[in-house]
């Protein structure tokens, strides 16, 4: 699988938008941006996902550079609720659906 | 839905015992996932079942571990003997097709081995 580099650690304040900014230089034309979450002592949740437009729904959008190499997860109020570890990992469409998670971000967020 | 159901939840067990995760993925579901979270290692995926049938054992850490999902609705992993490195939260995930879906966890079950 593709690599991931992530910041290990980001902090906003509440109620302000999150930037949340994943590199993967070497991203193959096949291969799909996944966020998952994992709140403090749960499982991880999917966030949203996307291959080359940008997308929207209820929790985040994801932003995806016009050749790929970089996404960035946009929350676009955060809570407390919020404060979590981010992951992005890269998945072929014919990898079935297995995903490989590396370090992630912790997001922190100040009231 | 109830989500993923793993049980038990908490297990504390001396190194050399046995011990037996389960597993009751989401209804409907065709894939189920095994994985490790430690703080060393981060969240490593263990074996993964498509149907049933295990697909990709290669993250299993050794003979000591295995696995097994008699039917669509539930799934166990075990460790026999246990050793204190295995502790660690185990989770299971489960999904629906094959591509690019979203993967369901359940709530973990933490695991020391004293």
């Amino acid at each position: 699988d593709a690599k991931t580099t992530q910041p290990n650690s980001m902090e906003s304040n509440e109620e302000e938008p999150v930037h949340l900014p994943c590199n993967h230089s070497t991203i193959s034309g096949t291969d799909y941006i996944h966020w998952y979450r994992q709140l403090p002592s749960q499982g991880p949740e999917y966030v949203i996902h996307g291959l080359t437009s940008n997308v929207n729904n209820r929790m985040a959008s994801l932003a995806i550079a016009e050749d790929r190499k970089s996404s960035t997860l946009i929350l676009h109020r955060a809570t407390l609720r919020d404060a979590a570890v981010y992951y992005c990992i890269l998945k072929a469409n014919n990898a079935g659906n297995m995903l490989t998670f590396g370090g992630g971000t912790r997001l922190m967020v100040k009231p | 839905d109830a989500g993923v159901i793993q049980s038990p939840r908490h297990e504390v067990t001396e190194m050399g015992q046995e011990v037996t995760l389960r597993c009751k993925p989401i209804s409907g579901h065709n894939s189920l996932f095994w994985y490790r979270q430690t703080m060393m290692r981060g969240l490593e995926l263990l074996i993964y079942f498509n149907n049933n049938v295990p697909i990709d054992d290669s993250g299993m850490p050794e003979d000591r571990f295995s696995a097994k999902m008699p039917n669509a609705s539930f799934s166990t992993l075990k460790i026999q003997p246990s050793e204190p490195r295995d502790s660690a939260v185990y989770f299971c995930a489960s999904s629906w097709g094959w591509g690019s879906y979203e993967q369901y966890f359940g709530p973990g079950t933490r695991l020391t081995v004293t």
